[in-house]
């Protein structure tokens, strides 16, 4: 069936360092959705893409929709101990089913 | 902030037991969702809806039950409870059926079989 994967599955950064982790779906998505779950908590949506080559800012996060729209990017500009967490990629695999990859841990040292 | 509710938030249960996990939207949300999450790690898919009496398995098998008998009701039932079956459930809404946006997760049920 459908996959969406996420890669690096952990990332161990010092304060200030970038960070960015990759989704890659099997197939051409509709959209890609980015979430954040901090430790304990539950995801949260970031945001969403929709047109090949997107590409998306909020503060010191980029995100980026692939040109073939199979895949895409979050990059975290000096990373700070706030950005602690697990971000996951969703993409639509079905009608009405978000399938979510497996996520990237960030650990930020400060 | 997104209306979404699940009780209880955690429960520790023996083997064999039959339970309920609540799930309510007050947004007026088609599609809902259940997922399965063990600490640390990736969200499967379990269970999801697109609208009242409409409900189909996700891509992890289960021997959880779903009902949609009203909007925004979604309770996840285990007729009998193993150890296997500890984990965190999360349920999610969307919006309308035919759009795949942003979805709004509960706080999460943390259940422990004993």
């Amino acid at each position: 069936g459908q996959q969406v994967m996420q890669i690096p599955q952990y990332q161990h950064v010092q304060e200030g360092e970038d960070f960015t982790t990759y989704c890659n779906s099997s197939t051409t998505l509709s959209n890609i959705q980015w979430y954040k779950q901090r430790p304990g908590g539950h995801p949260v949506f970031l945001i969403q893409l929709v047109k090949s080559g997107e590409v998306k800012k909020q503060k010191r996060l980029t995100f980026q929709f692939g040109e073939a729209k199979k895949n895409s990017s979050l990059h975290i500009t000096a990373t700070q101990t706030t950005d602690v967490g697990t971000y996951f990629c969703a993409g639509p695999t079905s009608y009405g089913k978000l399938t979510f990859g497996q996520g990237t841990i960030l650990t930020v040292h400060p | 902030e997104a209306d979404i509710y699940q009780t209880p938030r955690y429960l520790v249960i023996g083997t064999g037991k039959k339970i309920t996990l609540e799930c309510s939207q007050t947004m007026g949300h088609d599609k809902m969702y259940w997922y399965q999450q063990d600490p640390g790690m990736e969200l499967h898919l379990i269970h999801y809806s697109y609208g009242v009496n409409s409900t189909e398995k996700g891509d992890l098998s289960s021997e959880s039950t779903v009902s949609r008998i009203r909007t925004e009701h979604f309770p996840l039932t285990l007729e009998s409870a193993r150890p296997s079956h500890t984990s965190q459930y999360l349920c999610a809404s969307g919006g309308l059926a035919a759009n795949t946006g942003e979805l709004f997760f509960g706080e999460g049920s943390r259940l422990t079989v004993l």
